[in-house]
């Protein structure tokens, strides 16, 4: 199993900071996706990065996929309430049939 | 992007009972999907991998017994959980992958809601 290590387990912010998410393994994947789940629903995928280097944006979020593909962050920029929510990574393999998830990062953004 | 819908999103059982879980890929066939459960504020725990057409493969600690899997079409995976208990209350979520190579993508269910009582 490949591993990712999300990084911090839980952020409360106020509206209008910025933050960044990390998630990190030793393991090369051959894509990195990245969800937001809210309470009671189920993930909804946000983004794919597939090449090392790759910077997607996406409104106020930012997605970065390492060099070496083996990890990524999320940076988000002037946070509203709507972001908060379950954001988790998860690495595909080079296989191309396995997900593995990170432990998830539970944002709270208050007014 | 491709839907997943699961059904029921809520269910609650008496103690002792079956309830059976549907997860169906709408627009697009799934060869395999997965089932997870998730503990309030935590991430997705696999409990198995759905192969149309053959067995599942369930994770190690997950009874194979207890938490029934068939997948009897591409667009169609049900979970069974049997004599259901109240440590069996979760959050169980399903999701099919979909496309080929690095554009495989996961997409998942709304998520059911099991309340053994």
């Amino acid at each position: 199993t490949q591993l990712l290590e999300q990084s911090p387990q839980f952020l409360s912010i106020q509206e209008g900071e910025n933050l960044t998410v990390y998630c990190n393994s030793s393991s090369v994947f051959s894509s990195l996706q990245w969800y937001r789940q809210e309470p009671g629903e189920g993930p909804v995928l946000l983004v794919t990065v597939v090449t090392g280097g790759e910077v997607k944006k996406l409104k106020r979020l930012t997605f970065q996929f390492g060099d070496a593909r083996k990890d990524s962050s999320l940076h988000i920029t002037a946070a509203q309430t709507g972001d908060t929510g379950l954001y988790l990574c998860a690495g595909l393999s080079n296989s191309g049939y396995a997900l593995n998830f990170g432990k998830g990062t539970s944002l709270l953004v208050t007014p | 992007g491709a839907v997943v819908s699961q059904h029921p999103s809520r269910v609650i059982c008496k103690s002792g009972t079956s309830v059976k879980i549907e997860c169906r890929s709408l627009d697009f066939q799934a060869t395999t999907m997965f089932w997870y459960r998730q503990f309030p504020k935590q991430s997705l725990m696999l409990m198995a991998t759905s192969n149309e057409g053959s067995k599942a493969t369930y994770e190690q600690g997950v009874e194979k017994d207890k938490f029934l899997i068939n997948h009897a079409s591409l667009t169609l995976s049900t979970l069974t959980v049997t004599s259901a208990h109240p440590e069996d209350s979760s959050f169980y979520i399903c999701s099919a992958l979909e496309g080929r190579g690095k554009t495989t993508e996961a997409f998942f269910g709304q998520g059911t809601r099991l309340t053994v009582v």
